[in-house]
């Protein structure tokens, strides 16, 4: 059974400055990785995801994640976060599932604050 | 197109009562998935469907029905509510595998139900 791990539950960070959000999985098979970003009082929407190919993938709003097979992580990363991305990530890793659908687990979130 | 749509935004309940959360996508997504989203726990899948007629349980079915006579809807029936429902449920399409956007799950804005 596949898991993710999301080590921090918060981080705060200082506006204009770099922000690492860490995210490990564990998977029998190979997995397709995602990072979500939900926004106060919204849904969920794709900031970046992995299937194959480089390792490192740019996501929307600045945001890039390197895969680390070796490492099983798949960190979020930002040079210069803004207080607009102040909001909850999830890291998301899926699987294949009964009926061709794709299983899609979600870690806890990490809240990111940026304080101005 | 309005993407992934919830109704209704906000619900309380009591105890025993029973409900419809209904979810509609305009975007001929053939799998849709209900989730709930507690503290500390991130989304974990409730039900799933694969296309109009087919559905299956998540994680946690206990408690809930689903149904999928059209592709576009796929309502949410909670049979007699309980405390340990209140949640934020989210409803969320994404297309099938060799489609667009493969594994990408569009989200909806949520439905936050709390049941006394």
């Amino acid at each position: 059974a596949q898991s993710v791990t999301q080590l921090d539950s918060q981080v705060p960070v200082f506006e204009e400055a770099p922000v690492e959000l860490r995210c490990n999985y564990s998977s029998s098979v190979s997995v397709y990785l995602f990072w979500y970003v939900q926004y106060p009082n919204q849904g969920l929407q794709l900031l970046l995801k992995y299937l194959s190919g480089s390792t490192l993938v740019k996501g929307i709003n600045g945001f890039e994640a390197e895969f680390n097979k070796s490492q099983t992580s798949f960190h979020l990363r930002k040079p210069s976060v803004h207080i607009s991305d102040t909001a909850e990530y999830f890291c998301a890793v899926s699987e294949p599932f009964s009926g061709g659908y794709q299983k899609v687990t979600f870690g806890i979130g990490t809240k990111l604050q940026v304080i101005p | 197109n309005a993407g992934v749509t919830q109704t209704p935004k906000f619900q309380v309940l009591k105890t025993g009562q029973s409900m419809t959360l209904q979810c509609a996508q305009d975007m001929n997504h053939e799998y849709m998935s209900w989730y709930r989203q507690d503290p500390g726990m991130g989304l974990r899948l409730i039900h799933y469907s694969v296309g109009a007629g087919i559905t299956d349980q998540g994680e946690v079915p206990n408690g809930y029905n689903v149904s999928r006579s059209t592709t576009e809807d796929f309502p949410l029936r909670l049979l007699s509510a309980a405390p340990s429902q209140t949640s934020v449920y989210f409803c969320a399409s994404s297309p099938p595998l060799g489609g667009g956007d493969t594994d990408t799950q569009y989200f909806g804005p949520g439905t936050r139900l709390t049941v006394l």
